[in-house]
């Protein structure tokens, strides 16, 4: 089973800063990588997919990079609206194997 | 705009067998894998295991022997059974959509609360 690690696991940051998240897999995922953001009560909500490619109705401030075993998830600028918790999630070994998740980074305000 | 809607018993007895049922409205459950997310209170996100519209599953290891995943595609629902329940088992119970190939989850269900307690 492929692990995913995150971190920081807690992020502080103002409105308006800039946010870097990081989330590493045990194995290779290739780009087989989505971000996803959860607010209190809510479920997932899908950002990112393909390590990079931003979902229907994503704002532009929301970045991802990365491939193989190192991701990024950037927010340029801090919206009221961004602090949540972010998970990483690799689907690399579709269609047989095991998605898995990382433990999430929550972005709170500093 | 495709919705998911989870439903069940939202308290179940240990030992005995947690049933979902996820309803997609606003769009066919054809062509699509269904898939079977839990998330513990305050915890992270585990996949449970996925439904493809023809019947074809895939189930996590760790949850295997105890899990079934059928699809009704005449309701546009699919279901999760999951057997002989602990504490551990208490969650939010989430369906997600993800289409054929290495696609994410980019539909999800509102989740329900189970609550494995005698």
């Amino acid at each position: 089973e492929i692990v995913m690690t995150q971190s920081p696991a807690t992020l502080s940051v103002s409105p308006g800063e800039r946010a870097t998240l990081s989330c590493r897999a045990s194995q290779s995922v290739s780009s087989y990588l989505a971000w996803y953001q959860q607010k209190p009560g809510q479920a997932p909500r899908l950002l990112i997919y393909g390590a990079s490619t931003r979902a229907t109705g994503i704002p532009a401030r929301f970045s991802g990079s990365g491939s193989g075993t190192e991701f990024t998830l950037t927010i340029s600028s801090l919206q009221s609206e961004d602090f949540a918790i972010y998970y990483c999630q690799q689907y690399s070994n579709w269609p047989r194997g095991v998605f898995t998740f990382g433990p999430g980074t929550k972005v709170d305000i500093k | 705009q495709v919705e998911l809607q989870e439903s069940g018993p939202g308290l179940v007895k240990p030992s005995e067998t947690l049933s979902l049922t996820c309803t997609v409205s606003g769009g066919s459950i054809s062509s699509y894998y269904w898939s079977w997310i839990r998330q513990p209170p305050g915890k992270g996100l585990e996949w449970i295991g996925y439904i493809y519209y023809s019947g074809s599953t895939n189930y996590n290891p760790s949850l295997k022997s105890r899990i079934t995943i059928s699809v009704d595609t005449s309701k546009n629902q699919c279901s999760l059974r999951l057997s002989s329940v602990t504490a551990a088992d208490t969650a939010v119970y989430y369906c997600a959509r993800h289409s054929y190939g290495y696609n994410p989850f980019d539909y999800w269900g509102q989740g329900t609360l189970v609550t494995v307690s005698s």
